[in-house]
């Protein structure tokens, strides 16, 4: 079975950092894209970065291009997205998300973890 | 203000056929796949459809999918309380990001 679970979610000031991690088990972690889209408190969903299977290309939403970092670790099988810069904007639920196949320009997302919660806040 | 652009809600009755647009642009919907995702209330999003019309293994068949030009539309047909939920459409536009419909609340009345 798929599973993917989110950790490093929390509190922190704006203008700070947060290094968010997921832990992906059931599949050949390094073949598939892999991405964060984000949902603030309330409203819809909104995709925030991906990064490609076998070693391609990351992309980035504009609002926060400059400011996060995706990486992929394939001998952990974990997904990361660093924040920096963080802004009151950027507060919601964190979801990572597996794609359907190892392109990441592509919206197909299946399965995604349960998501952790950014608050930016001072 | 979401790129792909839904309704912001709709509804029916148990067994009615319901349907969602999601209108886009010829950056995005007119030469890329559309996904579908459901919401409910507390729970991550669950894919629905993905390249404009396929079901993942274990969605109903109530559910389907379909694109033309720059829009694309969600239909579901016999209508049960239980996909009482947030539906979203998304897709790649050309300036190399994901994009998603603002979402629909779907409720049986």
């Amino acid at each position: 079975e798929v599973q993917l679970l989110e950790s490093g979610g929390g509190l922190v000031q704006p203008g700070g950092s947060l290094r968010l991690s997921c832990a992906a088990s059931g599949f050949t972690f390094s073949s598939y894209a892999l991405g964060w889209v984000r949902q603030a408190p309330g409203k819809g969903l909104e995709w925030v970065s991906s990064f490609s299977g076998n070693g391609g290309s990351t992309y980035y939403a504009d609002s926060v291009k400059g400011r996060f970092t995706i990486s992929r670790d394939n001998s952990k099988s974990t997904l990361y997205l660093q924040m920096n810069s963080l802004r009151a904007e950027d507060t919601a639920v964190y979801y990572c998300a597996k794609g359907l196949y190892a392109s990441g320009s592509y919206t197909g997302f299946d399965p995604w973890g349960p998501g952790t919660l950014v608050t930016v806040s001072s | 203000q979401s790129v792909l652009t839904q309704p912001p809600s709709a509804s029916g009755t148990p067994g009615q056929r319901v349907t969602i647009s999601c209108s886009g642009s010829s950056s995005n919907i007119e030469f890329n796949t559309v996904s579908w995702y459901q919401q409910l209330p507390g729970t991550a999003p669950k894919l629905l459809i993905y390249s404009n019309n396929q079901r993942p293994s274990g969605v109903p068949d109530r559910f389907s999918g379909s694109k033309s030009g720059t829009s694309a539309s969600l239909a579901i047909s016999g209508l049960q309380s239980e996909d009482e939920a947030d539906y979203y459409c998304a897709s790649w536009d050309g300036s190399l990001n994901g994009v998603f419909g603002g979402g629909t609340k779907l409720t049986v009345l």
